[in-house]
């Protein structure tokens, strides 16, 4: 299994702000993911972070409001950018071997004032 | 497209005795996986246990075991023995294992179900 962290594990920004996750693996992975979850519900995939090139995003998803880069195999970031309170949210990053079980990072708290 | 549908928004069982979660899916695919997930109040998502659809044997992970019905599209996690540490939320998710497919790799999460073990 991989172990994986994320940065920062929690954070307060302001409305209009931008904020940096970044999501690191202990080895090396085929597939990345970012997801969002509400506390207390179910999770929502944001985008498949593809190494060396554009992220694929999901419905209702777009790559202006959430950037994402994978510069290799092991690291990915995800930006929120121009922050509003409903970005407030919990986001995690998940990460796998192809046709294989995806593992979490324990997350990031945003809250947006 | 896939869904997931988990009927089960809360439940509780006494430490020590047996508990099944229930969960259901949708889907044309027919290479996939399937897997239950823990999130504790830590937030941590944890890989309890996974089944490959292929596979008629019923996955088994110490406590941990399912019940999946492919005709029935049904997916049941049972932990035998509840301990207090089993308290979580449980995700019940799809992952679609068709390498040419748009949705290769990519979980598909049921609503979840809050798991209450009380002592």
């Amino acid at each position: 299994s991989a172990v994986i962290s994320q940065k920062p594990s929690r954070d307060i920004c302001q409305r209009g702000t931008s904020l940096t996750i970044q999501c690191q693996v202990d080895s090396q992975v085929t597939m990345m993911f970012w997801y969002r979850q509400q506390p207390g519900q179910s999770l929502t995939l944001i985008a498949t972070a593809n190494q060396g090139s554009e992220a694929t995003y999901e419905s209702g998803f777009v790559i202006d409001k959430f950037p994402i880069s994978r510069p290799n195999l092991t690291f990915s970031t995800l930006t929120v950018s121009n922050m509003s309170p409903e970005d407030s949210s919990i986001y995690l990053c998940s990460a796998g071997l192809a046709g294989g079980p995806q593992y979490f990072g324990p997350g990031t708290r945003l809250t947006v004032l | 497209a896939q869904t997931v549908t988990q009927s089960q928004p809360e439940m509780s069982v006494q430490e020590a005795e047996t508990v099944t979660l229930s969960c259901t899916y949708d889907t044309s695919e027919n290479n996939y996986y399937l897997f239950w997930y823990k999130q504790p109040p830590s937030r941590q998502m944890i890989l309890v246990i996974r089944q490959e659809a292929y596979k008629q044997q019923n996955a088994t992970e110490n406590r941990f075991s399912v019940n999946f019905q492919k005709a029935a599209k049904s997916f049941s996690l049972k932990i035998s023995d509840s301990q207090l540490g089993d308290t979580a939320m449980y995700f019940c998710a799809f992952m679609n294992n068709n390498a040419g497919g748009t949705s290769y790799g990519k979980l598909t999460f049921g609503q979840g179900t809050i798991l209450t073990v009380h002592p």
